[in-house]
């Protein structure tokens, strides 16, 4: 069983602090990686992926990868209150079929 | 740019019924994925439609069927209704063999069985 595991928080974290999300798989057979953001009632929003070993940037959001330890990890930078969501992840293996596998979420909560 | 739309919003079912859902991908997109959100849960993958085909298939039961049209829409038809199919049903869209990984979502149906 190909598992996908986060953190379900909440990750409570003030206004303009750096919130740290984690994310581990089980499968090294991953080639790709996501982060969605989905606010509560709504469908999930893609914010960014990845899929080399390292960090990628774009704009207050940093994903982070490490295949070897099987783990990718997302940093919402100055964060604010309208980051306020869950945040899910999820990974990609195309031998395993064309689709997303994602873990449950973690709920994170801006206080301003 | 039109995105991924789903109809309808929202849906009150009683068990044993039946239920069609529709989704039209975003524009551009050829493949359509289904998913199911139970609350407080992450998405469950159901199936995947590319050219008119079921290419991939979740741990979801025969009673979760589907369709893919030559517009590339698609529904998703769940038979005997039971109370656990309660959730969002979420479609998202990918382009396939560019990046069938990339999967933009529409804003879900939520269906209620009582």
């Amino acid at each position: 069983q190909k598992e996908v595991e986060q953190n379900s928080g909440p990750l409570s974290v003030p206004e303009g602090a750096i919130a740290s999300l984690n994310c581990t798989y089980s499968d090294r057979g991953s080639q790709s990686f996501f982060w969605y953001r989905q606010y509560s009632g709504k469908s999930p929003e893609l914010i960014m992926f990845i899929y080399s070993n390292g960090d990628k940037e774009d704009g207050r959001f940093t994903a982070q990868l490490n295949k070897a330890s099987q783990y990718v990890s997302l940093l919402i930078r100055d964060s604010q209150p309208s980051d306020s969501a869950t945040y899910l992840c999820a990974v990609f293996d195309r031998t395993a079929g064309n689709k997303l596998t994602f873990g449950g979420g973690t709920r994170v909560l801006v206080k301003p | 740019d039109a995105g991924v739309t789903q109809s309808p919003t929202h849906l009150i079912k009683t068990r044993g019924q039946q239920v069609t859902l529709r989704c039209s991908p975003k524009s551009g997109h050829d493949t359509v994925s289904w998913y199911q959100q139970a609350l407080g849960q992450g998405p469950q993958f159901i199936f995947q439609y590319y050219e008119e085909e079921e290419r991939q298939r979740g741990n979801f039961p025969d009673r979760f069927s589907g369709h893919q049209f030559p517009n590339y829409s698609s529904e998703l038809n769940v038979n005997a209704l039971l109370l656990g199919d309660s959730a969002l049903y979420l479609c998202a869209s990918s382009l396939a063999g560019v990046a069938f990984y990339e999967q933009y979502f529409g804003p879900g149906t939520r269906l209620t069985v009582t």
